[in-house]
C-alpha cells in the first residue's frame, strides 16, 4: 500500500541553525501539508502546498520557515534559523486530486538544543 | 480552530465495542467528518470519514446523527492496539486539519 514517507526520523541541531525536512508524498498526489506536533500539545497545521505554490498557512508558519517541491517526488520543509521552540514531530501529509482523505507520514522529530 | 468537542478520555474492555462520540454543531452542508488516530507520536492514521450517511470500512462504524450536529465512531471489537488518541476533525475536501485535543481511549485487558 502506497505510503508517505519522511527523513530524516530524527534531526538534532543547534540554535541558530537551518534544517530541511524532507517528505515523499503518495505517488500521483497534488496537494500538500505540513503539520507539527509539540510535545504534549496538539497537532497543529503549518502550511499546505499545490501547483507550486502555498494554498494556506497558518500563523506559525512565518518568515523562517519554507516549502518547496524541488522534483516530482520531494516536498521539503526549511527552518532557516531554528528556536528552541521549533522542537517538535513534524509530519507530512498528501491528498490525491479525486481523493478525500489525507494520509500522514510517520514524521521527522527536531530537537533543537 | 477545531469545530469538535470530544471527552477527553474514555475505557473499554477488550472485545467490547468503544463508542467514542464527537459534537461538530456548527458543521456546515459540505463538510465531512473525519476520524483520525494517533498511536504515542507516530502519524496521525486515517480510520474513516463521512458526509451525511453512515459509513463502515473494515477499521470502524461510523454514525452521523441526521442533523449532522454530532457523531459517533465505533470500534466493533476494541484490542489493545486500539489504545490511542482519536481524533474527530470537521472540514472541506482537500483543506487542511484543525485538530482538537480528542479522545484518548484505553483499552483494558
Amino acid at each position: 500500500e502506497p505510503e508517505v514517507t519522511q527523513t530524516p526520523s530524527h534531526q538534532v541541531t543547534q540554535m541558530g541553525q537551518e534544517v530541511i525536512l524532507r517528505c515523499v508524498p503518495i505517488s500521483n498526489h497534488l496537494y500538500f501539508y505540513w503539520y507539527r506536533q509539540i510535545l504534549g500539545q496538539k497537532v497543529e497545521f503549518l502550511v499546505s502546498f499545490y501547483n507550486n505554490e502555498i494554498s494556506e498557512k497558518s500563523e506559525i508558519f512565518d518568515d523562517q520557515f519554507s516549502v518547496e517541491r524541488p522534483d516530482g517526488s520531494n516536498f521539503t520543509l526549511k527552518i532557516r534559523s531554528t528556536k528552541l521552540e521549533d522542537s517538535a514531530m513534524y509530519f507530512c501529509a498528501s491528498i490525491g486530486t479525486f481523493q478525500e482523505t489525507q494520509y500522514f507520514g510517520p514524521g521527522t522529530r527536531l530537537l533543537v538544543l | 480552530d477545531a469545530k469538535t468537542t470530544q471527552p477527553p478520555s474514555m475505557d473499554c474492555a477488550e472485545g467490547r465495542a468503544a463508542n467514542l462520540p464527537c459534537n461538530h454543531s456548527t458543521i456546515s452542508g459540505n463538510e465531512y467528518v473525519y476520524w483520525y488516530r494517533q498511536i504515542h507520536s507516530q502519524g496521525p492514521q486515517y480510520i474513516i470519514h463521512g458526509l451525511k450517511n453512515n459509513e463502515t470500512n473494515e477499521m470502524a462504524s461510523l454514525i452521523i446523527t441526521e442533523d449532522r450536529k454530532s457523531s459517533t465512531l465505533i470500534l466493533p471489537h476494541a484490542t489493545l492496539r486500539d489504545t490511542a488518541v482519536y481524533y474527530c476533525i470537521v472540514t472541506y475536501t482537500g483543506n487542511q486539519f484543525y485538530f482538537g485535543t480528542g479522545t484518548s481511549l484505553t483499552v483494558i485487558p
